[in-house]
């Protein structure tokens, strides 16, 4: 039983394209995230959903875009990619915002040639 | 201010020994202080927290110290084996607003047999 899952696992696109990844949690968490790994490995939240709504929305471009549909799937889609979104992307579940236990989902690497 | 700062950014010890990494929070209103490990291409998963209300916790070969007064806190791994090699990261939330958890810039501890 996977608590936090995310697809795909690997993304290889070209700059310029539009692409989304998807996340699913069934732990029946409140609060959900994006966070973005850079090569550096710093982990970096992007977005984070409470009941559906979007509660932090950090510095990003707004070529970014979070949907949650409902409280269980968070998806993230990207317009316009650029060599510098290349990372890998954790969505990440919790039930109390900031305050307790975060599951990660096993990361999407995107490339962006 | 929202940082943690983490350091060493890395750590080189010897089966066996001690590795100690040390975070330094600035939101003085954090109580909540836990600690995520990050093996080669998996996900982060938390190892071990600790709440403002008590000074130390232990589990088996790991601890977590918190300093109050200094907004400080440390992760300690005693008797090193090669499977605690991977990247750990420390993270406290920011209060206001919106609670999120910032995280530290990452540890990779490398145990040598």
């Amino acid at each position: 039983d996977t608590a936090v899952s995310q697809t795909p696992k690997y993304l290889v696109t070209q700059m310029g394209n539009d692409k989304s990844i998807k996340c699913e949690q069934n732990l029946g968490h409140d609060t959900m995230y994006w966070y973005k790994q850079d090569s550096k490995k710093f982990l970096k939240i992007m977005f984070s959903y409470n009941n559906k709504e979007l509660i932090i929305n950090e510095t990003v471009p707004n070529r970014f875009s979070p949907k949650s549909p409902d409280k269980a799937h968070l998806n993230l889609h990207i317009n316009s990619l650029e060599l510098g979104d290349s990372a890998v992307y954790f969505c990440a579940s919790s039930q109390n915002r900031g305050q307790g236990e975060q599951y990660f989902g096993p990361g999407t690497r995107l490339t962006v040639t | 201010g929202e940082n943690v700062e983490q350091h060493p950014s890395t750590l080189s010890v010897q089966e066996g020994d001690s590795a100690v990494i040390k975070c330094t929070y600035s939101d003085s209103a954090s109580n909540y202080f836990p600690w995520y490990k990050q093996e080669l291409g998996k996900r982060p998963q938390l190892i071990i927290d600790i709440r403002s209300n008590v000074g130390e916790k232990k589990d088996q070969r790991i601890a977590v110290t918190l300093n109050k007064t200094a907004k400080h806190f440390s992760l300690h791994i005693t008797e090193t084996q090669p499977e605690d090699s991977a990247v750990y990261f420390c993270a406290s939330p920011y209060i206001q607003g919106a609670q999120k958890l910032v995280f530290g810039q990452g540890t990779r501890l490398t145990i040598n047999p």
